[in-house]
């Protein structure tokens, strides 16, 4: 089964700090990617990635940066932390293949006070 | 511009009802079709539609995809409480094979 693995499941952290949110796949799949989940919003696309150190925006980048410098390993930092960055944060990945399904991690929830 | 809209967003049924969930969308590059459901964590995957007109049957759920009206209905007959979640709707972009989700509809079923 794949398994992709998210480093906290619950995380309280204060405004101006830094986070990393990790993320770690087990199954070589090319393509990874961070979704934050908010009520009445769905999942928004943050950052994609297809390959080690490549990165691409997705819908809401601002605030935002990632790092994949191993293809298991994607990560996702906030540079300061601010409460509007309070969200349910998914990773999921895929094998970058025509008409394959995402995988999911647990999510992480982040609050920021 | 991109867009996935999922209707209803909430639907309150009794157990043995069935429901419809409506996806339609705009993509640029449209791949393919996915469902998920949404429990309390991660979603899980159902279905990837990439073809009109094809069924696809897991039980007592079924999805079908419309490539020239651009939209998907997610069918789930004789509901149990155990159906309760987010459905969520992603078409895939070609190229990327990123996923671009709708809102979710959140379904409840009630005993």
């Amino acid at each position: 089964d794949v398994k992709v693995t998210q480093s906290s499941r619950y995380l309280v952290k204060r405004t101006g700090e830094k986070v990393f949110l990790e993320c770690v796949q087990d199954m070589d799949h090319e393509n990874m990617f961070w979704y934050r989940q908010d009520p009445g919003l769905g999942l928004r696309l943050i950052y994609f990635s297809y390959d080690v150190k490549m990165k691409e925006k997705g819908d809401i980048p601002e605030g935002y940066s990632v790092s994949r410098e191993k293809k298991e390993r994607f990560s996702l930092i906030l540079e300061s932390a601010s409460t509007n960055q309070t969200s349910m944060y998914l990773c999921a990945s895929s094998t970058g293949a025509v008409n394959t399904e995402a995988f999911f991690g647990q999510g992480t929830r982040l609050t920021v006070v | 511009e991109d867009k996935v809209v999922q209707s209803p967003l909430s639907l309150v049924v009794h157990e043995g009802d069935t429901v419809t969930l409506n996806c339609s969308y705009e993509v640029t590059n449209f791949r393919s079709l996915l469902w998920y459901k949404q429990e309390k964590k991660a979603p899980t995957f159902l279905f990837m539609l990439t073809s009109s007109g094809i069924e696809k049957k897991s039980g007592r759920l079924s999805s079908i995809l419309d490539k020239k009206e651009l939209f998907s209905i997610l069918n789930i007959t004789a509901t149990q409480t155990g159906d309760s979640a987010i459905y969520l709707c992603a078409p895939t972009q070609g190229g990327s094979e990123k996923l671009v989700f709708g809102k979710g509809t959140k379904l409840t079923v009630n005993p």
